[in-house]
């Protein structure tokens, strides 16, 4: 069964600061693994997705990678701003006849002014 | 539409009712999934449509769970006889078929049971 796990559960880092977000899972052998946003008190929004064929996808300030055979992602935000202030979850889609994502808990992020 | 929409919003019931949740989602999108966000957990998967069938049911927490989906469009959670413990937030999304897309998320519903 698939795990996903995030550390750390929450990060506060001045603005400006570039930063990472872990994720790490437990069975390699996934179809892709996708990173999303959370507001508080609103859906998930989708940031970036990774194929397994790939090793990373960036969108503006917002890079994620893909190692399977660690079983890591990362996020990586650079010159953070306050809006980015949110929690990021990671999912890892495992296929093969799973059809569901699994999730990490998220990290909260707060980037202060 | 231009996204997922799930209605209602918010609901508050007494405990031993039953609630229907409804999602509706992007157009053209022939996969649907059902999520439960219970506070300070992760999200737990429910079930999992792609057109009217449903393949995965595997995260239905019980008996008193159910959902259908029409017209390979709009779906309906069901829970019969609500308990506390159902308290949550339940996120319906869609992608254009399984696995291999993007997953587009709605609001979500907040039940809250008392």
């Amino acid at each position: 069964k698939q795990e996903v796990t995030q550390i750390p559960a929450a990060l506060s880092v001045p603005e400006g600061e570039n930063l990472v977000l872990n994720c790490s899972f437990t069975d390699s052998a996934i179809y892709n693994l996708q990173w999303f946003r959370q507001d508080p008190g609103k859906g998930l929004t989708s940031l970036l997705l990774i194929q397994s064929s790939q090793r990373e996808q960036t969108s503006g300030r917002l890079n994620a990678s893909l190692d399977k055979s660690s079983g890591r992602s990362t996020l990586y935000i650079a010159a953070s701003q306050p809006g980015d202030s949110a929690t990021y979850l990671c999912a890892a889609y495992s296929g093969a006849g799973s059809y569901q994502l699994t999730f990490g808990k998220g990290t909260k992020l707060s980037v202060i002014p | 539409g231009a996204g997922v929409s799930q209605s209602p919003s918010n609901k508050v019931t007494e405990k031993g009712k039953d609630v229907e949740l409804r999602c509706d989602p992007i157009s053209g999108h022939t996969a649907l999934y059902w999520y439960r966000q219970s506070l300070g957990q992760g999200l737990e998967f429910l079930i999992y449509f792609q057109g009217n069938s449903a393949p995965d049911k595997s995260g239905l927490p019980s008996d008193r769970f159910s959902a259908e989906r029409t017209g390979g469009s709009v779906s309906t959670l069901t829970i019969q006889r609500t308990q506390q413990e159902d308290s949550a937030v339940y996120l319906c999304a869609s992608s254009l078929r399984q696995g291999a897309n993007t997953i587009y998320f709605g609001e979500g519903s907040w039940l809250t049971v008392v």
